[in-house]
């Protein structure tokens, strides 16, 4: 079975200064790991996803993921936030055994403020 | 390219009547997946959809179905709604199901049942 989960309901942090989303998972064999973001009444949009290789992924927007196989996380980062980084951001987790169900954590909420 | 297209995007029903919600991939997409998402369950899977055939499918009752047709077009059905079937539907389609293919998300049909 696969599961994500998010620790924080919600991350403040002030425009200019670098975002930590925390994400980790359990998944038996190899993961395939995604971020998405939510705004108010939209869907999810991709940011990014880990496949194997580099740890380090980027993706949309100035996003990037750190993958850490040890301890089994996920964590979505950007340098310099932006009042417009604002959202919801989901990280989710597919294993091989699971044909396309993408197993998605509780959300965390980031607020950005000016 | 067009993204993923839902609609109705936003409906009211009643207890006790039944709903279709429809969903058209991207183009050249065939795997059509469907969540639904609520503030106190999250996002959860409901079912999938590969080349007409169901694929995978999460933990609803009967009275959550779905269908796929020859040009990948997707439609939901929830007969017999009930008060917790209110809820944001999301559609998503990727090129193939699995593995690290990547879920592009509808904006949803936003479902009340009063």
């Amino acid at each position: 079975a696969q599961s994500v989960a998010q620790p924080e309901d919600q991350v403040n942090v002030a425009e200019g200064n670098p975002l930590t989303v925390k994400c980790t998972y359990s998944v038996s064999g190899n993961p395939y790991l995604f971020w998405y973001v939510q705004y108010p009444n939209r869907g999810l949009q991709f940011l990014l996803k880990y496949i194997t290789g580099d740890n380090l992924v980027k993706g949309s927007y100035g996003f990037e993921a750190e993958f850490n196989k040890s301890q089994t996380s996920f964590h979505l980062k950007k340098p310099s936030a932006l009042v417009s980084d604002s959202a919801l951001y989901f990280c989710a987790v597919r294993d091989t055994d699971s044909w396309g169900k993408l197993q998605f954590g509780a959300g965390t909420q980031v607020v950005v403020t000016p | 390219k067009a993204g993923v297209t839902q609609t109705p995007r936003y409906l009211i029903k009643t207890r006790g009547q039944q709903v279709t919600l429809s969903c058209s991939p991207i183009s050249g997409h065939r795997s059509v997946s469907w969540y639904q998402q609520t503030p106190g369950q999250g996002l959860q899977f409901l079912f999938e959809y590969f080349s007409e055939t169901q694929r995978n499918k999460g933990n609803f009752p009967g009275r959550f179905s779905g269908r796929q047709f020859s040009n990948s077009r997707s439609e939901m059905n929830v007969s017999t709604l009930e008060l917790g079937d209110s809820a944001l539907y999301l559609c998503a389609s990727s090129l193939a199901a699995g593995g690290a293919n990547i879920q592009y998300f509808g904006a949803g049909t936003r479902l009340s049942v009063l």
